[in-house]
């Protein structure tokens, strides 16, 4: 039931892109993305709900695949403000719909 | 800041002991939720609390419980603590149901250890 997310880890050089994947055994209602840095709370990112709804910053896109309950994070002309790890929450269909099931992570190193 | 406040921030205990954590969730927020964080390792979901009764339960052990009160604060009970139960534990808050498109703001943590 947990989201496998992919890579586990990533190194980017400032000003490159990269794109975080989340993926599901189980039919998403919703996934979620929040960024967290090392001893610190994750922050929220963005919230893709089906029916292609979206919410979050304006800085950060992401897509949502319905069918292959999948979902990708892209970050464009990275800063080295976006080190963190990222980790993906999704709601499945025939639960609670109230909580989330988070992955693993992906950790993210930004380098100048 | 999240709005969101636990307490303590740190916690150092024995084996075999009892703890008690405290959330305080963003004014307006009915729903609380509570993760274990060990050592590099993701978000463990516990369990769930919305507008005072338990929502969802995830990986929460037996000696663990919770309670929402009717002021929406919350609290974490860990008893007969061991060694492995050391880790950060988050709470965070919602308005609503994170399926409905609710956005989770977390506390700070509370990093408990055991010797």
């Amino acid at each position: 039931q947990q989201p496998v997310q992919s890579p586990q880890a990533v190194i980017l050089r400032e000003g490159e892109d990269a794109v975080i994947n989340c993926s599901s055994s189980k039919a998403l209602y919703s996934v979620h993305w929040y960024r967290q840095k090392h001893g610190e709370a994750p922050i929220f990112l963005m919230i893709l709900l089906k029916g292609g709804e979206q919410k979050g910053h304006d800085k950060i896109s992401a897509s949502f695949n319905e069918k292959k309950q999948q979902s990708s994070l892209y970050l464009t002309a990275s800063q080295l403000s976006y080190s963190g790890t990222y980790f993906c929450g999704t709601v499945h269909y025939g639960g609670s719909q109230g909580n989330l099931i988070f992955g693993k992570g992906t950790k993210l190193s930004v380098k100048p | 800041d999240s709005g969101v406040t636990q307490t303590p921030k740190h916690l150092i205990t024995a084996t075999g002991q009892r703890v008690t954590l405290r959330c305080s969730p963003r004014s307006g927020d009915l729903s609380v939720y509570w993760y274990q964080q060990s050592l590099d390792q993701g978000l463990q979901f516990l369990i769930q609390y919305y507008n005072g009764e338990e929502r969802a339960k995830g990986n929460i052990l037996e000696r663990f419980s919770a309670q929402q009160f009717p002021d929406l604060h919350s609290e974490l009970n860990l008893s007969s603590l061991e060694l492995g139960d050391s880790a950060l534990y988050f709470c965070a808050s919602s308005v609503g149901l994170s399926g409905a498109g609710n956005e989770q703001f977390f506390g700070p943590g509370t990093r408990l250890t055991v010797l």
